[in-house]
């Protein structure tokens, strides 16, 4: 069965540190691996898309690596900022599925000023 | 990247009521589409796959015959809650699959609250 497992399920930081978010996930045949960001009451916004021969891919302060032979990714925020509060959600999705991808339940990032 | 609207964006209704929701694609063209639920703290859960002058594909456990999908052009993709309930009260985004990398694009997102 494909699962896709994010952690922590939340977290607390002070405005200006960085964090890292995981995600590990079991979906065969693998084609690429997505993290979007959510906040509350919108809905996701791609931040980055890596395919199996990617190890990371940046997109300003969000930096995701992807190591295919662990089948596991982070998410790393540098220099965070109040407006990184949201959910993030990771998203795997198989080969030949038509696009129907495997969604993590997102870690929730919290920044404190 | 490329834009999904959603409308409309919020929508409050009476129970036993019918809702429609829209979902367009504006800068490209999109063949299959998605339609996911979200309470809240929880993650999309997957309803149904809409696919271009084609019948929609329904998740174990969704009622087709409650949730209207019509995907008419390759722009355009529409969920229909029939006769709603105050339990069909959700967060409802769909997404738009580009062919190209194989992307998914969301909505914003349609809040329903049904009284």
């Amino acid at each position: 069965k494909n699962q896709v497992e994010q952690s922590p399920q939340s977290l607390i930081i002070l405005e200006g540190k960085n964090c890292t978010l995981q995600c590990n996930y079991t979906v065969s045949p693998f084609s690429n691996l997505r993290w979007y960001k959510q906040d509350t009451g919108r809905g996701p916004v791609s931040l980055t898309i890596m395919t199996f021969s990617e190890n990371t891919k940046s997109n300003g302060r969000y930096t995701a690596t992807l190591d295919a032979d662990t089948k596991q990714s982070s998410l790393h925020i540098t220099a965070s900022q109040l407006s990184d509060s949201a959910s993030y959600i990771c998203v795997v999705s198989a080969k030949g599925a038509a696009g129907k991808s495997t969604f993590g339940d997102g870690t929730t990032l919290t920044v404190k000023p | 990247g490329a834009v999904v609207s959603q409308h409309p964006s919020w929508v409050i209704c009476k129970s036993g009521t019918s809702v429609k929701i829209e979902c367009r694609s504006l800068d490209f063209q999109a063949t299959t589409m998605f339609w996911y639920r979200q309470f809240p703290k929880q993650s999309l859960m997957l309803m149904a796959t809409s696919n271009e002058g084609s019948k929609a594909t329904y998740e174990q456990g969704v009622e087709k015959d409650k949730f209207l999908i019509n995907h008419a052009s390759l722009t355009l993709s529409t969920l229909t809650v029939t006769s709603a309930h105050p339990e069909d009260s959700s967060f409802y985004i769909c997404s738009a699959l580009y062919s190209g990398n194989n992307e998914q694009f969301f909505g914003p997102g349609t809040r329903l609250t049904v009284l």
